[in-house]
């Protein structure tokens, strides 16, 4: 079946420090690809996302890569903030349904 | 716009009594589901449904019932509560048939003594 594999954390950044969150994946065909961010208390909302290969999804300065030759999508932002602080889930699905989670990777920035 | 809706956003129940946690969506999407989300275990998906008249078990659907009588609402029900079922539970729905994202209530926390 399909699956996402995500580094866990936790993941303890310097404000201003480079991001990577690597996450990978297990797919028949050509899934979409997603980053959920989860603040605190919050539900999960949607940060970026990518729907055949080679696209990049960016938002907030967040950016991924689809890299179906090696079936990754990883997170990547070149200077975090305090309020980047959250957990972020990578996720693939299938015509928009039939979604499946990595089990996210917190990530804590200090000042 | 109201996305997901999700109510009631926290509940406390006793071991055995029953609850039914409300969802509602007012973007006419095909596909809703049902997660929870405990410390350590990411996000598991309970129930979904592709669309009125239609649900399906996910990976962990024991313990919960689940309707979709029309295209907005799909409530979870839990018959008889047990403490294993204290969690955050959320609503996610999305539009079928293209890469569309899923989106999310806002949760609702459950605990069950």
């Amino acid at each position: 079946g399909n699956s996402v594999t995500q580094m866990e954390g936790p993941v303890t950044l310097s404000e201003e420090a480079f991001l990577t969150i690597n996450c990978t994946y297990t797919a028949t065909g050509y899934p979409s690809l997603f980053w959920y961010v989860q603040y605190p208390g919050e539900g999960l909302q949607l940060l970026l996302k990518a729907t055949k290969a080679d696209d990049k999804g960016s938002n907030k300065g967040f950016e991924a890569t689809y890299r179906k030759e090696t079936t990754s999508f990883h997170l990547e932002k070149g200077s975090v903030q305090v309020s980047d602080s959250a957990v972020y889930f990578c996720a693939l699905s299938r015509y928009g349904q039939n979604f499946v989670f990595g089990p996210g990777t917190r990530l804590s920035v200090l000042p | 716009n109201a996305g997901v809706t999700q109510t009631p956003k926290f509940q406390v129940l006793k071991t055995g009594q029953s609850m039914t946690l409300q969802c509602a969506q007012d973007m006419n999407h095909e596909y809703m589901s049902w997660y929870r989300q405990d410390p350590g275990m990411g996000l598991r998906l309970i129930h979904y449904s592709v669309g009125a008249g239609i649900t399906d078990q996910g990976e962990v659907p024991n313990g919960y019932n689940v309707s979709r009588s029309t295209t907005e609402d799909f409530p979870l029900r839990l018959l008889s509560a047990a403490p294993s079922q204290t969690s955050v539970y959320f609503c996610a729905s999305s539009r079928t048939g293209d890469a569309g994202e899923l989106f999310f209530g806002e949760g609702s926390r459950l605990t069950v003594l």
